[in-house]
């Protein structure tokens, strides 16, 4: 079965942590994305890798980093700098790199800073 | 930098009647995808627009793009209940490497 699975759907952590949310996809896609949701703002891009070992900033970089060590793997890391981390958080990929294809969502993870 | 931006941002109807979203830009768009995200789920891809002027139809959901590249809609046609979500436009940035997403407007439907 094929797609985008993004764990845990919740995750509860305390002020001052880092936290590291999981992205895998099987769908053999080149480029994976990071974004941020919060209510009323739509999606704001994080991070996005076109390819393995190379990697972007978005428009929203600040307190958070990535990694792209392998195809199917693009793990966000939400660092005590974030400044405010409570959020949704997607993950998503496309099957090229310059995304004139749709994007695939994964379920989203649900962070919150306590 | 390049902005997309969506109204209204909220839309209530009553089931069977027309709802319409638009999108637009201050900038010629290489093109436009509309997303649909039911309540608690994830963004999912409905179609693209990339010719000026473009039509295209799903059922009873209808999407253009505008003759100057500047703006489209998303025309929904007697709402349904399973309907209700939130649908964003996007459009290629980044050089094309990424897309940025327009904030998005939440439609209720009422029966």
């Amino acid at each position: 079965d094929g797609g985008i699975t993004q764990s845990p759907k919740y995750l509860f952590r305390k002020e001052g942590q880092n936290v590291t949310l999981s992205c895998e996809q099987n769908l053999n896609h080149d480029a994976m994305y990071w974004y941020r949701q919060d209510p009323g703002q739509g999606l704001r891009l994080i991070y996005y890798s076109q390819i393995v070992n190379d990697f972007q900033k978005g428009d929203i970089a600040e307190g958070y980093s990535v990694s792209r060590e392998k195809k199917e793997s693009f793990p966000l890391t939400v660092t005590s700098a974030q400044k405010n981390p409570t959020a949704f958080y997607l993950c998503a990929s496309s099957p090229d790199r310059t995304v004139t294809d749709t994007q695939y969502f994964g379920p989203g993870t649900r962070l919150t800073v306590l | 930098g390049q902005q997309v931006m969506q109204i209204p941002q909220y839309q209530h109807v009553q089931e069977g009647e027309d709802f319409t979203t638009y999108c637009n830009s201050s900038t010629t768009l290489s093109n436009i995808q509309w997303y649909k995200q039911r309540p608690g789920g994830h963004p999912v891809f409905l179609i693209q627009l990339v010719k000026s002027g473009e039509v295209k139809k799903q059922k009873r959901l209808t999407f253009q793009f505008g003759e100057a590249k500047k703006n489209s809609s998303l025309h929904i046609t007697a709402t349904q209940t399973t309907d209700v979500g939130t649908y964003f436009c996007a459009t290629l940035y980044q050089a094309g490497t990424a897309l940025i997403f327009g904030k998005g407007t939440t439609l209720s439907v009422s029966s």
